[in-house]
């Protein structure tokens, strides 16, 4: 099965500091996307970072960047100057099927301590 | 941005009863809506893809005949569930794109379904 994995059940960072939040995949293709997405406690779901797999220059989004691998299929997200709103569940996710669905990983719970 | 909503946001039912809810795109296009479902602390679990006009795709292991998906317009998508039992309470939430999984999906709340 294709998976993504998530190994980092919860992380903490402090206010205003950096954290990165790991992710690997599993894939057969060679062209896909990749997405990080928050689940604040709202358990609406946020987009917060999209890759394209074919693209070798990592994605940034405002304090949000990824350092895609392709190769050891590594696709980190990294939070700039945390803030206390970033709290939430983070989803790795990658697209398969032809671009036909999305999988996504367990996620990570981030903490953020004031 | 593009806005998904979906509705209920929740819903008590009884078991034996079918449910419907409602997923809509509210400035935008969607050709292809998803269904998923989340258990507590867990991650988002596809049901099926849908796709304006045409039959959804079930992912392994769930029941079509159970979880009803209708995609009758470019905006909206239901999902029944039908003959509920407790075992089917969770959280459903939809996610609409523009151009199927390549593109971005924007999400709906949600929908909290308890079966009694």
């Amino acid at each position: 099965a294709q998976t993504v994995t998530q190994s980092q059940p919860e992380m903490s960072v402090q206010e205003a500091e950096t954290v990165t939040l790991s992710c690997t995949y599993d894939t057969s293709e060679s062209d896909y996307y990749l997405f990080w997405y928050k689940q604040p406690p709202s358990r609406q779901m946020i987009l917060v970072i999209r890759q394209e797999a074919y693209k070798q220059q990592n994605a940034t989004e405002n304090r949000f960047s990824v350092n895609f691998q392709k190769a050891a299929k590594s696709f980190s997200l990294k939070i700039s100057d945390s803030q206390l709103g970033d709290a939430a569940m983070y989803f790795c996710a990658r697209s398969s099927g032809g671009y036909q669905k999305v999988t996504f990983g367990i996620g990570t719970k981030l903490q953020v301590i004031p | 941005g593009a806005v998904v909503s979906q509705h209920p946001s929740w819903v008590i039912c009884k078991s034996g009863t079918s449910v419907k809810i409602e997923c809509r795109s509210l400035d935008f296009q969607a050709t292809t809506m998803f269904w998923y479902r989340q258990f507590p602390k867990q991650s988002l679990m596809l049901m099926a893809t849908s796709n304006e006009g045409s039959k959804a795709t079930y992912e392994q292991g769930v029941e079509k005949d159970k979880f009803l998906i209708n995609h009758a317009s470019l905006t909206l998508s239901t999902l029944t569930v039908t003959s509920a039992h407790p075992e089917d309470s969770s959280f459903y939430i939809c996610s609409a794109s523009a151009q199927g999984a390549a593109d971005t999906q924007y999400f709906g709340p949600g929908t909290r379904l308890t079966v009694l």
